[in-house]
């Protein structure tokens, strides 16, 4: 089974402080995603990597940014936390070829005080 | 505007009343249709992938369906267990790899 792990289940930090939210995939999978999940909104993207070293933006990218040094490991950055990024954070991680489904991790609840 | 749907927002079952789940969708070009279950405080666990229209798939009291605009979750003789937000998502040609999601339905099953 595909296992997405996401470093924390809640974490609280302060607006203006610089956040790390990590997420490692045990499948060898080349694209990884980051989502964002707010009531009434569904999960919207705010980036992707379909590659080591590589990142493309998704449909909410604003005030955040993504690092993929490793295959395995996807992390994302909010660089100057803010009260309206208090959401559920969840990644996934899926095959290269269309048609493959994406696997979650159990997500971050974030909240910025 | 929206590319999917879902509907009705929330359901309430009572154990053993079968129903339906919908996922309408407006995209061109549908690659696959993919439904997940998430429980509270959980990530989607991924349930089916459709990818044609007239495709069915099963698991266990679940059968998903798909047409050329919409698809399905029938729920057969449910179980408090069932109970769950279940989603849809769509994979296009005009999105890559991406996946749009529909805002999902709150399944509530009493016994």
């Amino acid at each position: 089974d595909v296992k997405v792990t996401q470093s924390s289940r809640y974490l609280v930090k302060r607006t203006g402080e610089k956040v790390f939210l990590e997420c490692v995939q045990d499948m060898d999978h080349e694209n990884m995603f980051w989502y964002r999940q707010d009531p009434g909104l569904g999960l919207r993207l705010i980036y992707f990597s379909y590659d080591v070293k590589m990142k493309e933006k998704g449909d909410i990218p604003e005030g955040y940014s993504v690092s993929r040094e490793k295959k395995e490991r996807f992390s994302l950055i909010l660089e100057s936390a803010s009260t309206n990024q208090t959401s559920m954070y969840l990644c996934a991680s899926s095959l290269p070829t269309i048609y493959q489904p994406q696997h979650f991790g159990d997500g971050t609840r974030l909240s910025i005080l | 505007e929206d590319q999917v749907t879902q509907s009705p927002e929330a359901l309430r079952l009572q154990e053993g009343e079968s129903s339906s789940l919908n996922c309408s969708y407006t995209v061109s070009g549908l690659r696959g249709l993919f439904w997940y279950r998430q429980d509270p405080g959980k990530g989607p666990e991924f349930l089916f992938t459709l990818y044609s229209a007239g495709e069915e798939k099963e698991k266990e009291r679940l059968k998903a369906t798909l047409t050329k605009k919409e698809s399905f979750l029938h729920i057969t003789a449910p179980k408090p267990e069932d109970s769950a937000t279940y989603l849809c998502a769509v994979q296009a040609m005009e999105y890559g790899n991406k996946l749009v999601f529909g805002a999902g339905t709150i399944l509530r099953v009493k016994s």
